[in-house]
């Protein structure tokens, strides 16, 4: 069973280029959610998906892109990376009242 | 508006000894509440989850957590902390109304260090 995955675990880009970070869950959990991490700032929600075809905003979505064309990937787009964009990116799927279930991250480094 | 505070940055405690990490939310109505653990370079783990009845709840690693509605506190315990313990805390209120219902809110997380 492998839950959910983020690929790639670590990506170094340079600023201005398009990224995209991917992730993958076998549940067939309908809500899909992306935050990134920093220090001093916990976790922030950048999108959320509730199915397929349907996402939403979070607290920091500005600079990034999601798509939601089957329900098992949810990928992410930074659609021209800046200094400020790295952070370690996690993914997570929603079981069922609110328990989320997270991957194991992708650390993202813009240069 | 929904908030979640974890009073402590960095907690170290000797291993054996007690813990107990501070989370306190703000939210009108009864709350969904959720601790998380993360080991260094990992992904969230769930310990524990609070939706209603019995205040104290068990987790896995023999961790359990009080909701006390009078303090708006969901603090988290374990009798005696081993050295696998160290890790990072986050503390999560689930948001229950309006457009995005179901998602989370997190603490700014509470990082335990355990000395030999």
């Amino acid at each position: 069973d492998a839950g959910i995955t983020q690929s790639p675990r670590y990506k170094i880009t340079e600023t201005g280029r398009q990224v995209t970070l991917m992730c993958h869950q076998t549940w067939s959990h309908s809500y899909m959610f992306w935050y990134r991490q920093d220090l001093g700032h916990g976790l922030r929600l950048i999108y959320y998906s509730a199915a397929a075809d349907i996402t939403d905003k979070g607290e920091v979505s500005d600079g990034y892109v999601v798509s939601r064309s089957k329900t098992e990937n949810f990928p992410l787009t930074l659609e021209s990376a800046t200094r400020s964009q790295t952070s370690v990116y996690f993914c997570a799927s929603r079981k069922d009242r609110h328990e989320q279930y997270f991957g194991p991250g992708t650390r993202l480094t813009v240069t | 508006a929904q908030s979640v505070t974890q009073p402590d940055i960095h907690i170290t405690v000797s291993e054996g000894a007690s813990l107990e990490l501070r989370c306190n939310y703000s939210y009108g109505a009864t709350p969904y509440l959720f601790w998380y653990v993360q080991s260094p370079g990992q992904g969230l783990q769930l310990l524990l989850k609070y939706f209603s009845g019995d205040t104290l709840v068990q987790g896995i690693k023999g961790f359990e957590a009080e909701f006390k509605r009078s303090q708006s506190s969901f603090n988290l315990r374990k009798p005696s902390v081993h050295w696998s313990d160290a890790a990072e805390y986050f503390c999560a209120v689930g948001v229950i109304y309006g457009g995005s219902q179901g998602n989370l809110i997190f603490g700014k997380g509470t990082k335990l260090s355990v000395k030999p």
